[in-house]
């Protein structure tokens, strides 16, 4: 099993809709996790981290369920622009340096 | 600040010929990282390097080296590149190790 896995895709919806992704991992010593951005041909940027207590920014709400080991992504509201691939990612403890990509979500969001 | 420069952008190289791709952070990152992406398999950490002085495996780090130079500077190097080494190359940085990551441009390889 992957350490970390998301659903590739694509998710197709129209402007306006809300969507939501999610992402699990397998390490449950895991401690910090995000969500870039990744436009075509593109270097990922980040959308947003991911705390414990949930997180919003405008339309992103970003949640972890540690009970469980997975994140999730919610967009609201989506725009043509948000057209793109979602990356999770997770950084391991217990002395691993290695933060560990999920191979993404394909979103595209049409009129 | 520019960020993360990588150079070149882009290779064409022949099998058996080497190169080194040079990465480059100008915000006092820490940590620095390489990674390869290609179709269908996301991001695949080659190498990384937590601290200044400090270099580790990552996931695919067969036919690879590198070398942090400095703080600033962290640079993969192909000895003997292969079609399989074919991809897009990204440097990353991180204040620390569990921080967000800024990426570079890519460099997009093609071995022949």
């Amino acid at each position: 099993r992957k350490e970390v896995e998301q659903d590739p895709g694509p998710f197709n919806v129209p402007e306006g809709a809300t969507v939501a992704f999610n992402c699990t991992y397998s390490n449950s010593a895991s401690q910090s996790f995000f969500w870039y951005r990744q436009d075509c041909r593109k270097e990922p940027k980040l959308l947003m981290s991911v705390y414990s207590s949930g997180n919003e920014d405008g339309r992103f709400t970003a949640q972890l369920n540690r009970a469980s080991q997975y994140i999730s992504l919610l967009i609201r509201d989506s725009k043509l622009s948000d057209s793109a691939t979602y990356l999770c990612v997770v950084n391991n403890g217990g002395g691993s340096y290695i933060p560990t990509f999920g191979r993404g979500t394909s979103l595209i969001v049409h009129p | 600040n520019a960020g993360v420069t990588q150079t070149p952008k882009f290779q064409v190289l022949k099998t058996g010929q080497s190169m080194t791709l040079q990465c480059a952070q100008d915000m006092n990152h820490n940590s620095m990282y390489w990674y390869r992406q290609d179709p269908g398999m996301g991001l695949r950490l080659i190498y990384y390097s937590a601290s200044e002085g400090t270099t580790d495996k990552g996931e695919v780090p067969n036919g690879y080296n590198v070398s942090r130079l400095n703080k600033r500077e962290f640079s993969l190097r192909l000895e003997s590149a292969a079609p399989s080494q074919t991809s897009v190359y990204f440097c990353a940085s991180s204040e620390a190790w569990d921080n967000e990551q800024f990426f570079g441009p890519g460099t997009r390889l093609t071995v022949l």
